[in-house]
């Protein structure tokens, strides 16, 4: 069974930075892009980063560019979001998300459950 | 970036009914187009993807057509477990773009 969880979210001033991971079970994880999209309280959805398989190919919307950056560990299974000069715009949940094919598909087929992640002083 | 364009913002419907959501794409984007439904305080969940191919385990009552740059997700009779928020995504191009979601509602 595929499983995500994230972890590491919370409540953080302005400026401030934090990491999210994400742990990784029940599939083969480095045959997989990865993705974080959040979702600001009663919003809708937005794509964030995006990173391929082995790492080598990464994106950023935007609205996050130079500040927040996506890394992936295949050997501990986990993906990671390192974010930095957070502004109160940034908050939101924060998904953990799985690519449905082997390469890069964009096409989201499994979610973690979310991490909050509140941006205020 | 590309823009998605959902119609209507808001529905009622009851148990029983057919129910369309429409998704207006800025600009081509082939079939490379995903519907998802999430339902109050989880994470959503991929109900139809490259338009028209239902995702494993989803009811056969969900179906997805295009037309051009109009995309289309009709629930063939509704059950009330339906009752949720859907959102549109195009996959064609990066940045991956939402429309902004169709609340479903009991009528």
């Amino acid at each position: 069974e595929v499983q995500l969880v994230e972890s590491g979210g919370g409540l953080v001033q302005p400026g401030g930075s934090l990491r999210l991971s994400c742990s990784a079970s029940g599939f083969t994880f480095s045959s997989y892009a990865m993705y974080w999209v959040r979702q600001a309280p009663g919003k809708g959805l937005e794509y964030v980063s995006a990173i391929s398989s082995d790492g080598g190919i990464t994106y950023y919307a935007d609205s996050v560019k130079g500040r927040f950056t996506i890394s992936r560990d295949n050997s501990k299974n986990t993906l990671y979001l390192q974010m930095s000069s957070l502004r109160a715009e940034d908050t939101a949940v924060y998904y953990c998300v799985k690519d449905l094919g082997v390469g890069t598909t964009d096409t989201f087929d499994y979610w973690g459950q979310g991490t909050l992640v509140t941006v205020s002083s | 970036d590309i823009q998605m364009t959902q119609s209507p913002s808001s529905l009622s419907a009851s148990v029983g009914d057919r129910v369309t959501i429409t998704c207006r794409a800025s600009q081509s984007i082939s079939s490379y187009l995903n519907w998802y439904q999430q339902k109050p305080g989880k994470a959503p969940k991929l109900l139809i993807y490259a338009a028209s191919s239902l995702q494993s385990g989803v009811p056969s009552r969900f179906s997805g057509s295009r037309s051009g740059t109009d995309f289309t997700l009709t629930i063939s009779s509704l059950q009330p477990e339906d009752f949720a928020t859907y959102y549109c995504q195009q996959s064609y191009s990066t940045p991956d773009t939402f429309g902004q979601g169709t609340k479903l509602e009991i009528k």
